[in-house]
């Protein structure tokens, strides 16, 4: 089975940059969605293909996935980013995947 | 605007078999546009996706709750089900019911709020 592979934790000031990775083997060949929840929410779609945002996410979110490394980036960063992130992809023998999640913490 | 509600019991007893329903409202289940399935998630851990339905009935599982795992559709009611045997303390988790554009690899870009299913005696 596909394995996606998250750090469990990120810290940044506000107004510095996050970046979150998702790793998993040649995840550039795949299309990779990031979701956002925020505590007792449900997950949000902030990112999809790797880069697109749906409408209603901010610019500040960003996404790019190479190698075997996809990674969310949040530029600027605001208390209100603080959430766990989940990285996800389609495997066609796994099915639908999530990464383990990221915690971001803004200090 | 779409609209999903997971509805079901919230306590299971372990060895029994959940039943979940979705209701979706202001769209169409019977769209070729969409899939609809359901997603689980322990509180702290990462979602996890049981599985998918297509109006037609075509169905798409995880490959380790196959053996456990139904969804049906019934569209003249707008509502799709789950059920999930054999239930056991580890499948204690919140349940989502959610929705995929076409084809089934895009994200499940829309999430019902949940429900709660604990497994216990």
């Amino acid at each position: 089975s596909y394995e996606l592979t998250q750090p469990p934790s990120v810290s940044v000031a506000p107004g510095e940059t996050a970046r979150i990775a998702c790793g998993g083997d040649n995840i550039g060949s795949k299309s990779v969605h990031w979701f956002q929840q925020k505590p007792g929410q449900v997950p949000v779609l902030v990112i999809s293909y790797d880069s697109d945002r749906p409408s209603g996410i901010p610019e500040r979110l960003s996404g790019s996935n190479s190698g075997n490394t996809a990674t969310l980036t949040i530029t600027r960063v605001e208390a209100g980013d603080e959430a766990d992130y989940y990285c996800q992809v389609w495997d066609s023998s796994s099915a639908v995947v999530f990464g383990g999640g990221t915690k971001l913490t803004v200090l | 605007q779409l609209q999903m509600q997971e509805s079901g019991p919230g306590l299971v007893k372990p060895s029994e078999t959940l039943s979940l329903t979705c209701t979706v409202s202001g769209d169409s289940i019977s769209s070729s546009n969409y899939y609809w399935a359901w997603i689980r998630q322990t509180p702290g851990k990462r979602p996890e996706w049981i599985g998918a339905i297509y109006y037609t009935g075509s169905t798409y599982y995880t490959p380790s709750l196959r053996s456990r795992v139904t969804i049906s559709v019934d569209t003249s009611k707008s509502k799709f089900s789950l059920k999930l045997t054999s239930m056991t303390a580890a499948d204690t988790a919140v349940y989502y019911c959610a929705r995929h554009r076409t084809p089934l690899s895009q994200p499940p870009d829309y999430w019902g709020q949940g429900t709660l299913v604990t497994v216990s005696s």
